[in-house]
């Protein structure tokens, strides 16, 4: 079966920090989504990652995907409070299925 | 001008009932789907459809199927409602095809669906 991993599953952290989340998966694929999801609300499309050695930057946040290892990161640089959220990525294995990780809620500390 | 929406927003009923939940995009995706959040956030793909092509996940039980009036619209059916279906469902949408069949997936808002 299909697994997609992602640690910290909780991470709390100082606003002006760095901080990475990693999402492990156990299949090929060269397909990964990262989303966002505030509390109590749906989930925004962050990045799009197509192909090994891939790398997305949007403001304080940075995606990478590396197929060989089946490993994404998102990358947090310097932290703010509006960053605070759950964050998954998704493995797009074809045939249009999708397995998300387990999520990453991430709390942004003043 | 909502690109993908949801009705109703939440759901609560009874178990055994039989219940919908509708949802329609207005981007023009080829291809629409259902997920399940669960009280863990966890989230699992139900459905995949577009005009062409069903997949369902195989844990999914025959309670669940999708019907897709046309092509804006994929709604979920859900027959002998049990407690353990209770949960957030999220339609999402993307665009399948031609050089945006990779694209993000737009999700809707979701419905609360809880079962008494």
């Amino acid at each position: 079966e299909l697994k997609v991993e992602q640690n910290p599953l909780f991470l709390s952290m100082q606003e002006g920090k760095n901080y990475t989340i990693y999402c492990n998966y156990s299949t090929t694929s060269d397909r990964l989504y990262w989303y966002r999801q505030d509390p109590g609300k749906s989930l925004e499309s962050l990045f799009v990652l197509l192909s090994n050695g891939a790398v997305k930057q949007e403001g304080r946040l940075m995606a990478s995907l590396d197929t060989k290892a089946r490993l994404s990161t998102l990358h947090i640089t310097a932290a703010v409070h509006d960053l605070s959220a759950t964050y998954f990525c998704a493995v797009d294995i074809g045939g249009n299925q999708f397995y998300f990780g387990t999520g990453t809620s991430l709390t942004v500390i003043p | 001008d909502t690109a993908v929406s949801q009705t109703p927003k939440y759901l609560v009923t009874q178990m055994g009932n039989d219940k919908s939940i509708k949802c329609e995009q207005n981007l023009g995706h080829d291809t629409m789907y259902w997920y399940k959040q669960d009280s863990k956030k966890f989230l699992k793909i139900m459905f995949s459809y577009n005009n062409k092509e069903l997949i369902i996940n195989e844990t999914v039980p025959n309670r669940f199927s999708p019907k897709s009036p046309d092509k804006a619209h994929l709604n979920l059916h859900i027959n002998s409602l049990e407690l353990g279906d209770s949960a957030v469902y999220f339609c999402a949408s993307r665009r399948g095809t031609g050089q945006g069949r990779w694209g993000k997936q737009f999700f809707g808002p979701g419905t609360r669906l809880t079962v008494l």
